[in-house]
């Protein structure tokens, strides 16, 4: 069965760093690109990062972009977000998802069930 | 930055009605705009690709249509589990970026 399972969330102080991970399994990992979304509680769906299978790709949007990295481990099959200087605005829970190609800029066909991070004092 | 806009925000539906949902991009996205389905504490799932192309093991009774700027979901006739929010995705430039979502409601 073809899964992502993220994991690495939980409670930070603002300003802090966070480091999420997300595991793949039943599929070949190296020949998709990744993306992380996030939703805050109650709200939307918002694109965080992607990044192509062989890593020589990496996007974000302007707001997050110096903030947050996104990586890749093909050997291990997962993907990874580091996370800095965060705010209470980046509470949110975290999915991993997995684009049906090895370029970026498609639909996501595949989520994992999310990791919470709560940015609070 | 394409913005894309949902109408309506909210539906309460009575169970085999039929859905419309519309979503509006700002400027022209061809046909890479992507459904998804999101129910209580799940993630979103795929519903429908490049604006009509149907998605393996979804049911047949949502379907997409639209090009350019202007994009529909339908559910032709709604079941009980079809209670979720719905959300529309473009691809075809950076920022990728998502619909505010329509959250449908069973009567």
């Amino acid at each position: 069965e073809e899964q992502l399972v993220e994991s690495g969330g939980g409670l930070v102080k603002p300003g802090g760093s966070l480091r999420l991970s997300c595991a793949a399994s039943g599929f070949i990992f190296s020949s998709f690109s990744m993306n992380w979304v996030r939703q805050a509680p109650g709200k939307g769906l918002e694109w965080v990062s992607s990044i192509n299978s062989g890593s020589t790709s990496i996007y974000y949007p302007d707001s997050m972009r110096g903030r947050f990295t996104v990586s890749r481990d093909n050997a291990k099959n997962s993907l990874y977000l580091q996370m800095n200087s965060l705010t209470v605005d980046d509470t949110a829970m975290y999915y991993c998802a997995r684009d049906p190609t090895a370029g970026v800029a498609n639909y996501f066909d595949l989520w994992g069930q999310g990791v919470l991070v709560t940015v609070s004092s | 930055e394409i913005v894309l806009t949902q109408s309506p925000d909210f539906q309460s539906v009575t169970p085999k009605e039929k859905v419309t949902i519309t979503c509006r991009a700002s400027q022209s996205i061809g046909r890479s705009l992507h459904w998804y389905q999101q129910k209580p504490n799940q993630p979103p799932k795929l519903l429908i690709k490049y604006a009509s192309q149907s998605i393996s093991g979804v049911p047949s009774r949502f379907s997409g249509s639209g090009s350019g700027t202007d994009f529909t979901l339908t559910i032709s006739s709604l079941e009980a589990e079809d209670a979720a929010v719905y959300y529309c995705h473009q691809t075809t430039s950076l920022p990728l970026t998502f619909g505010g979502g329509t959250k449908v409601e069973i009567k």
